[in-house]
């Protein structure tokens, strides 16, 4: 079984539209993250969520909204897509509470807009 | 604010020598130390990680990683480097958040 799973593993899209990306984690992690991975393969936090709290980089677009149905899902909903949106999406888990362990990564989206 | 660089953009080592892969970051209070690796078209894995204790970790597929406070320094390195670790290595960082925030990555290839 896949630690945590992401879907799409690739989506084309063009301008303007919405998408989401869903994750799944598998793990019984109590927290979820998504991070985006530049052309440059820089990689930046947008979001971190557990059950207690979503903090969310400064720098992300309002147009980025995480939604957790429940503990083992952080679905990335994207409203009006643009082109410098295009990058690898990777979701995340980890235990924080009572760990200090790093985090498990999903095998990414690569997304991209025309 | 929390910070890691990652001095190198590219490493090319011979196969069969030693690697390094340097890492200094930035934090207050305690830092965990991690070290990820990424392979092409793949997500990152997990190799290492330091929390307290030893400072010479040791990770997956030979790898290990000196923590040195008074130099705020992670280096991985690994004794003798194969052409399946050329990938690219990601070093992070975490405070008594639960954030991690990596470096730049450094692209390690190896030449057979």
């Amino acid at each position: 079984d896949t630690a945590v799973s992401q879907t799409p593993k690739y989506l084309v899209t063009q301008m303007g539209n919405d998408k989401s990306i869903k994750c799944e984690q598998n793990l019984g992690h109590d927290t979820m993250y998504w991070y985006k991975q530049d052309s440059k393969k820089f990689l930046k936090i947008m979001f971190s969520y557990n059950n207690k709290e979503l903090i969310i980089n400064e720098t992300v677009p309002n147009r980025f909204s995480p939604k957790s149905p429940d503990k083992a899902h952080l679905n990335l909903h994207i409203n009006s897509l643009e082109l410098g949106d295009s990058a690898v999406y990777f979701c995340a888990s980890s235990q924080v509470l009572g760990a200090n362990y790093g985090y498990t990564f999903g095998s990414g989206t690569r997304l991209t807009v025309v | 604010a929390q910070s890691v660089a990652q001095p190198e953009d590219q490493v090319n080592v011979a196969e069969g020598n030693p690697l390094t892969v340097k890492c200094t970051y930035s934090v207050s209070g305690n830092p965990y130390l991690f070290w990820y690796v990424q392979y092409p078209n793949r997500g990152l894995q997990f190799l290492l990680k330091y929390i307290t204790g030893d400072n010479l970790v040791k990770g997956s597929y030979g790898f290990e990683a000196e923590f040195n406070k008074s130099q705020t320094s992670f280096h991985l390195k690994k004794p003798s480097a194969l052409v399946s670790d050329s990938a690219l290595y990601f070093c992070a960082v975490r405070d008594g958040s639960y954030q991690l925030t990596f470096g730049k990555g450094t692209k390690l290839s190896v030449i057979p």
